[in-house]
């Protein structure tokens, strides 16, 4: 099971910033928080991903509670054709095992 | 292009027929993944092999699933005796093995059984 929860939906205008939240109240302290998305008929995209510390890079930021059970990504300028389902995703070698587990993220639609 | 390739990218059988797709990976990546989805689910992970060993499978695979990845290169899935719960899209995915490896997605193979 995915070890992440997050909003089936969330609207956004375009131009405006999306924050989208995901809760990981179980992560452990090796295990990295990944966001990918999925435009639709495509294949996942890697977004970004942080262990401890905020990161932020072409495509977003993503900002990691001090205490690591929640995180948020943000795409500071969002584009129509940000419109895709969002996944985050909590990956680590503390189960034992390195696939990556997803849940049905967050739906964004980035309004006009 | 050199990121990852699936082939074919649609593919439709009658029930009980087997098929096989190809996934190529990026040429460098040692971590080869296949998963499965279907409509309005996230990517439900089936399998991965690092070079040619294949160190994972899921419980959810059954028997008729095979996945195979010779030389550490290409790899192929087979479905045999296919059901029509077998149709979805079936997602292939790269990496390089690292603490904070990233996972690039090919465009996956639709599958319908009729």
């Amino acid at each position: 099971d995915a070890k992440t929860t997050q909003p089936p939906s969330m609207d956004c205008a375009e131009g405006r910033a999306a924050n989208l939240p995901c809760n990981h109240s179980t992560i452990s302290g090796n295990e990295y928080v990944y966001w990918y998305r999925q435009i639709h008929s495509q294949g996942p995209q890697y977004i970004i991903h942080g262990l401890k510390n905020n990161e932020t890079n072409e495509m977003a930021s993503l900002i990691i509670t001090e205490d690591r059970k929640s995180s948020t990504l943000i795409l500071p300028h969002a584009t129509l054709r940000d419109t895709a389902v969002y996944y985050c995703i909590v990956r680590g070698s503390t189960s034992g095992t390195y696939k990556y587990i997803f849940g049905t993220g967050t739906r964004l639609k980035v309004l006009a | 292009d050199t990121g990852v390739s699936q082939n074919p990218r649609h593919k439709i059988t009658k029930r009980g027929q087997n098929v096989t797709f190809r996934c190529d990976p990026i040429s460098e990546h040692n971590r080869l993944y296949w998963y499965r989805q279907t409509l309005g689910q996230g990517p439900e992970f089936l399998t991965y092999f690092q070079n040619e060993a294949q160190l994972e499978k899921s419980r959810l695979l059954s028997d008729r699933f095979s996945a195979e990845r010779p030389k550490g290169s290409f790899s192929t899935l087979e479905i045999q005796r296919t059901e029509q719960g077998d149709s979805a899209m079936y997602l292939c995915a790269s990496s390089l093995a690292g603490t904070s490896e990233k996972l690039f997605f090919g465009s996956g193979t639709q599958l319908s059984v009729l």
